[in-house]
């Protein structure tokens, strides 16, 4: 059984467009992340939700919303899509500080 | 400085070798310090965490010095599988901060 999965695992889109990508884990843990990783292989936080709330929202452009409906879902969805998006973006959940697990990454490309 | 800064690599060791990586940070707050694994085109994985007294794990050796800011990881007798890329991690509340990252490439 997965513990954290993301999907889709590729999405390939034109500029301009507006995608989402969805996370779930079944660990019960109350704390999920998203993740950037460009092609230097940075990885970098973008935003952390706790128990359904924002806790952590790096500088990121406003064209990045993250959702939270429950504790074991955090969703992302991108406006107006460019070419610097294209990354590969990581979804984790952690339970108090400790490990954090992270789901298979979902690898955009913008056209 | 960056908060997090590792070795550059990439680091070609024949198997057998013992091969240390080094870490250094700059936020004195940071509580927990971990090593994740990420190998080529996967997700990081947790190697290993880091304790204050210093902890083995079979091959693996982590050390920290929190008066240095500094953590460390030993690898002794490399394994083929031990190549990929090897991210120092540390943490203060929530908040996970990543290093850049070193590669290993263990050589036949």
């Amino acid at each position: 059984d997965t513990a954290v999965s993301q999907t889709p695992k590729y999405l390939v889109t034109q500029m301009g467009n507006d995608k989402s990508i969805k996370c779930e884990q079944n660990l019960g843990h109350d704390t999920m992340y998203w993740y950037k990783q460009d092609s230097k292989k940075f990885l970098k936080i973008m935003f952390s939700y706790n128990n359904k709330e924002l806790i952590i929202n790096e500088t990121v452009p406003n064209r990045f919303s993250p959702k939270s409906p429950d504790k074991a879902h955090l969703n992302l969805h991108i406006n107006s899509l460019e070419l610097g998006d294209s990354a590969v973006y990581f979804c984790a959940s952690s339970q108090d500080g400790y490990e954090q697990f992270f789901g298979p990454g979902t690898r955009l490309t913008v056209l | 400085r960056k908060e997090v800064e590792q070795d550059p690599g990439p680091f070609n060791v024949p198997e057998g070798a013992t091969v240390a990586f080094n870490c250094t940070y700059s936020n004195s707050a940071s509580q927990s310090f971990f090593w994740y694994r990420q190998d080529c085109r996967k997700e990081p994985k947790l190697l290993m965490s880091v304790y204050s007294s210093g902890n083995e794990d079979g091959r693996f050796t982590a050390q920290l010095n929190r008066a240095s800011q500094y953590i460390s990881l030993l690898i002794r007798d490399s394994k083929l599988s031990d190549s990929a890329t090897y991210l120092c991690v540390l943490n203060y509340g929530q908040n996970f901060v990543f290093g850049p990252g070193t590669r290993l490439s263990v050589l036949p």
